[in-house]
Parts: structure tokens; C-alpha cells; sequence
């Protein structure tokens, strides 16, 4: 099984709509991330969490929420979807001042 | 931030062919990794190099954290290697990865 799992893979959705993200990880580490990649750019980050108590924000955090509800699982929200957000969302985990490891991705699309 | 910027931007080889990606840094990192993203979209993990040089088969990579670069060889390419290949770093003090926009490699029978 794979060690970084992103649910669901692909979502399609409209605008004004809630959508929740979730990634779970088997590898034990302690911090967390999300990105989101654009057509043509590298990844850029929205939010990271270092432990269950932290969460923090990255470089484009607004219109975007998460929840760290265990060591395992970081989720990331939508309040309301706007077609601006169409992209391809990854997760990624890490130990302390180490290598990070990503998720298979989750391409959304909101109309 | 850091701002990470990679060479060449796009690259079309024949099958067999050598090549050599850079990246440039802005500053001091403690975090570089090389990843290559498939067609599918699937980010594979190169490698995991804040300095000095690792191997693996056909494809090595050499940090010079002093000159704030970094360069991905790639040997005897196959059509598989044909992707989006990506340099990200975390410079001293900070989390996430900061991302280049990636090398297009197209390998070509």
C-alpha cells in the first residue's frame, strides 16, 4: 500500500459548493503539507502543520482551510469553490529538517 | 522567500542522449530535492540533496551549496524519463518546499 494517500483523486464540482480534500500517511511523520500545482508552474504551498496542535499557513492559504484530526490525516477544505482553484492539490509529509514525500494527487475541477 | 530558477525550460533529445538540468537558488537551504513528475501527474522522488553528489543508476545529482546550485545528470535517456523535472529547496528557518517551474524533457525514439 502506498504510504501517502490522497482521497478523492479526481473531484469535479461548481461554484459556491463545499469540498473537503483528505490525506492519510503510514510513514509516522510529523508534519504535514499541502500544495497546489497550476498548468505549467511547480507546486506552490497552502498549508503546513507540524504536529496536531500546529497549523500554519503558506503562501496561499486564503479561500482554504485545514484540519489536522490526527497524526495521520490532514484535510484540506473549500469553503466555497471558485473556478480559480481548478488545479492539482498535493499532500506531502516529512520528519524534522528532512526529505518530503508526496501523495499521489488530487486534480479538482470546479465549474 | 527563496526564489528557485531552472534550466532549460524545456529539452528534446534523442533516445541515448546525456543531459544536464540546473537550478539556482537565492539563498542559504537545508532542504533540496530533485523529483520527476510522469505524465499521470505522479511527483517520484530523484533525490534528496542539500549538498555534495549521490548516484542512482542512470541518474546522479550534485549540490554546490556554497555556489547556491544544483545540477541533475541524466544518462543514456529513455522515453520514460520524459517528463517535468523539478528542483525545489527550503532555505534555513523555513518549511515547505519552494518550487522552480520545472525542466519539460522529451525523449524521442
Amino acid at each position: 500500500d502506498a504510504d501517502v494517500t490522497q482521497t478523492p483523486r479526481n473531484r469535479i464540482t461548481k461554484t459556491g459548493k463545499r469540498i473537503m480534500l483528505e490525506c492519510s500517511q503510514t510513514k509516522g511523520h510529523d508534519r504535514m503539507y499541502w500544495y497546489r500545482q497550476d498548468p505549467g508552474l511547480g507546486l506552490r504551498l497552502i498549508y503546513y502543520s507540524f504536529d496536531v496542535k500546529d497549523i500554519n499557513k503558506g503562501e496561499i492559504s486564503d479561500g482554504y482551510s485545514v484540519s489536522r484530526q490526527a497524526q495521520a490525516k490532514f484535510s484540506l477544505s473549500l469553503e466555497s469553490a471558485i473556478p480559480n482553484q481548478t488545479a492539482l492539490y498535493f499532500c506531502a509529509t516529512s520528519v524534522v529538517g528532512d526529505e518530503q514525500f508526496f501523495g499521489p494527487g488530487t486534480r479538482l475541477t470546479v465549474l | 522567500g527563496i526564489q528557485v530558477e531552472q534550466s532549460p525550460p524545456d529539452l528534446i533529445l534523442q533516445e541515448g542522449a546525456n543531459s544536464t538540468l540546473r537550478c539556482n537558488f537565492s539563498d542559504s537551504v537545508n532542504n533540496l530535492q530533485w523529483f520527476h513528475q510522469n505524465p499521470w501527474g505522479q511527483l517520484i522522488n530523484l533525490f534528496y540533496i542539500p549538498s555534495g553528489t549521490k548516484q542512482n543508476g542512470r541518474l546522479s545529482a550534485t549540490t554546490v551549496a556554497t555556489e547556491r546550485y544544483s545540477l541533475l545528470y541524466i544518462s543514456s535517456s529513455q522515453t520514460t524519463d520524459s517528463g517535468v523535472y523539478f528542483c525545489a529547496a527550503v532555505r534555513g528557518g523555513a518549511d515547505g518546499l519552494t518550487f522552480g517551474k520545472g525542466t519539460h524533457l522529451i525523449i524521442q525514439p
